[in-house]
Order: C-alpha cells, then structure tokens, then sequence
C-alpha cells in the first residue's frame, strides 16, 4: 500500500502560468481533499470530494478547479498561478461515511512556488 | 475569532519534561478531536483521536477533551528529541465531512 501520493513533489511556475497537481490513494477511500498549509494560517480547505465525479468549494477555494473522475484520483488545477498561491498543498484522503470518526490520511505535500 | 485556536510556540524543552500542548474552540457542534504530528517537510499523520469529552491515553501520550470549557490537551510524558515536530490539532462535528485544524504548535525537544 502506497497510502496517499502527489505528484509532483516540487514546483516552480511563474505568475500566469497553469498547472495541475495529481493526488492519487490507493485504499478505496470515497472522501479526499486539498488544503494549503501556511506559515501561521494552519491547513485550509481549498476543495474536497465525497466520491467519484462530485466535487465542493471548502475555505479558500478561489484561483483553483479541481476534479474527481476517476475514485482513486484528485486533481487540483492552478489556471493561472499567482504568487499569492505560493505554498505547501497537502492532499488527503479518508474512508467516507457519516455519523462515525474516520481516519484522515495526508500525502507528503507539494511545494510550489510562484514567482 | 477563528474556530480554533492554538498557540504556535515554538515551544523548547529538555528531554524526559512533560509537555502540554492545548487548543480552544468555538464551535459547540465539535464532537471529534484529533492530535496529528507533523515532521519538517512531511504530511500531518494522526496520533490520537478522541470522541466526545474525556481522556485517552496511549503510551507517552495523553489526549483529554474538556467539552464544557471548549479545550482539548495533549500532554507526552518523558518527552525525547524524536518528538520535535509540529503538532496540530483538528477537529470535525458528527456527520460533516470537514476537519477544522489549528494553526499547529512548533515542538523542539532539547537532548
């Protein structure tokens, strides 16, 4: 089991300039997310899904898309980078399901800077 | 005012001191609380998880959740330099699919 993978492990895009970051799980969870970890702000929920080919806005979701067509992968896409997007992107995934605690499991971050 | 809160640090000791690392909330719909570690340049990986009010232990470490006040405490016990690490604490309402984190305390373990 590899857990949770991103792609790539470093970045650097200049201000404009699109990309997108692959977020792969290889344990058949049905929930994933992407936040962003700042010096001082914490994680912040940039989008999650809660299964295959359905996607929501979590709490600074602006400048980004993401997309869930296939269950084991996340993609989050920079269509026009900012330096504001400067960052560290985690990517997590969990096994879904309501009314019950689930353990949330996060990939080893992708570095990305904007110049 | 931020849903949860948590003092950033950093925090120095020296080893084999107990340490407290605490978080406050706001949002009285909390019903799990989480501990993650987190190493330099490494993803957030959970250590303890509690539900509701109370205490859990395991080994060195010591979750407790104090509903009534809106606090949760981590305390490790005989604390070592491989415990130098960020810890961030997080937190999610039943039912609900998002997990509130805190800002994260910094950790150095002096050997």
């Amino acid at each position: 089991n590899a857990g949770v993978t991103q792609t790539p492990k470093f970045r650097v895009l200049k201000t404009g300039q699109s990309m997108t970051l692959l977020c792969a799980q290889d344990m058949n969870h049905e929930y994933m997310y992407w936040y962003r970890q700042d010096p001082g702000m914490g994680l912040r929920l940039i989008h999650y899904s809660v299964g295959e080919g359905t996607t929501a806005k979590g709490e600074v979701p602006d400048g980004y898309n993401v997309s869930r067509l296939k269950k084991q992968n996340f993609l989050l896409g920079l269509e026009s980078a900012a330096p504001s997007q400067t960052s560290v992107y985690f990517c997590a995934s969990n096994p879904g399901g309501s009314g019950s605690y689930n353990e949330q499991f996060f990939g080893p971050g992708t570095r990305l800077t904007v110049l | 005012q931020k849903e949860v809160e948590q003092d950033p640090g950093p925090l120095s000791v020296p080893e084999g001191a107990i340490v407290s690392l605490n978080c406050t909330y706001s949002n009285s719909a909390f019903q799990y609380f989480m501990w993650y570690r987190q190493y330099s340049r490494k993803g957030p990986e959970l250590l303890m998880y509690t539900y509701s009010s109370g205490n859990k232990e395991d080994g060195r470490f010591t979750a407790q959740v104090d509903k009534s006040s809106k606090y949760i405490s981590l305390f490790i016990r005989d604390s070592q330099p491989s415990d130098s690490a960020t810890y961030l604490c997080a937190m999610s309402a039943s039912g609900t699919y998002k997990y509130i984190f805190g800002t994260g305390t910094r950790l150095k373990v002096l050997a």
